[in-house]
């Protein structure tokens, strides 16, 4: 099945700057992968997606760029506030649309 | 409108014991998933209904789990027996699409479970 690795697992940034999370990848045929959101006690919320047919995507202060050759896809966070402190996971989907998560990354904006 | 729907949020059982979650997806979304999320770790996907159909179910532990969603809107999941290493959240997440073309899941706020 389909294996997805996250790093790093926590992350800590001064407000302002910017944060990178990396996912990798192993089965080459998948061809959605979202980013997810998760405050401490709530559900899971996604915040930005890429397909397959697309290298990069931005919304605001979030963009993720996936490169399909290295299967590999981050998560780009610029201008850093309090509000984005959470966890945050990847996930891949290929056939079925069937996700598998990574195993998240702990960020934390310091003021 | 509205979310995805779980009863109860919160659970506390001995082990061996059962318990039942039920989830009410968002009207007309046709995928139901169930997810086990257990402290410090990504949602794992259970089961995935099409309508009332099994997709996939590869990870479900079905010598004590089980799922159904009849009449393809809402859907119980069951443990019986509980063990210890079942506490965790239970979430559940709907989607609008078929299984050909993938589309976002929405989650319902979760269930969380603990076995004593």
């Amino acid at each position: 099945g389909e294996n997805v690795e996250q790093h790093p697992s926590t992350l800590s940034v001064q407000e302002g700057d910017s944060a990178v999370i990396k996912c990798t990848y192993s089965d080459s045929a998948s061809n959605y992968f979202p980013w997810y959101k998760q405050e401490l006690g709530k559900r899971p919320q996604l915040i930005i997606d890429i397909r397959s047919n697309v290298g990069e995507k931005k919304d605001q202060r979030i963009a993720v760029t996936l490169n399909k050759t290295a299967k590999h896809f981050s998560l780009h966070i610029t201008e850093t506030q309090p509000e984005d402190s959470a966890v945050y996971f990847c996930a891949v989907t290929g056939t079925a649309s069937k996700l598998t998560f990574g195993t998240g990354t702990r960020l934390q904006v310091t003021l | 409108e509205a979310g995805v729907a779980q009863s109860p949020r919160y659970k506390i059982i001995e082990k061996r014991q059962s318990v039942a979650f039920w989830c009410n997806p968002i009207s007309g979304h046709a995928t139901l998933y169930w997810y086990q999320q257990i402290l410090g770790q990504g949602p794992k996907l259970l089961i995935q209904f099409q309508n009332n159909g099994v997709v996939d179910d590869s990870q479900l532990p079905k010598d004590r789990f089980s799922a159904e969603r009849l009449k393809g809107v809402d859907s119980t999941l069951k443990i019986q027996p509980a063990k210890l290493e079942d506490s965790a959240v239970y979430l559940c997440a709907s989607s609008s699409a078929g299984i050909s073309y993938y589309n976002e899941q929405f989650f319902g706020p979760g269930t969380r479970l603990t076995v004593l």
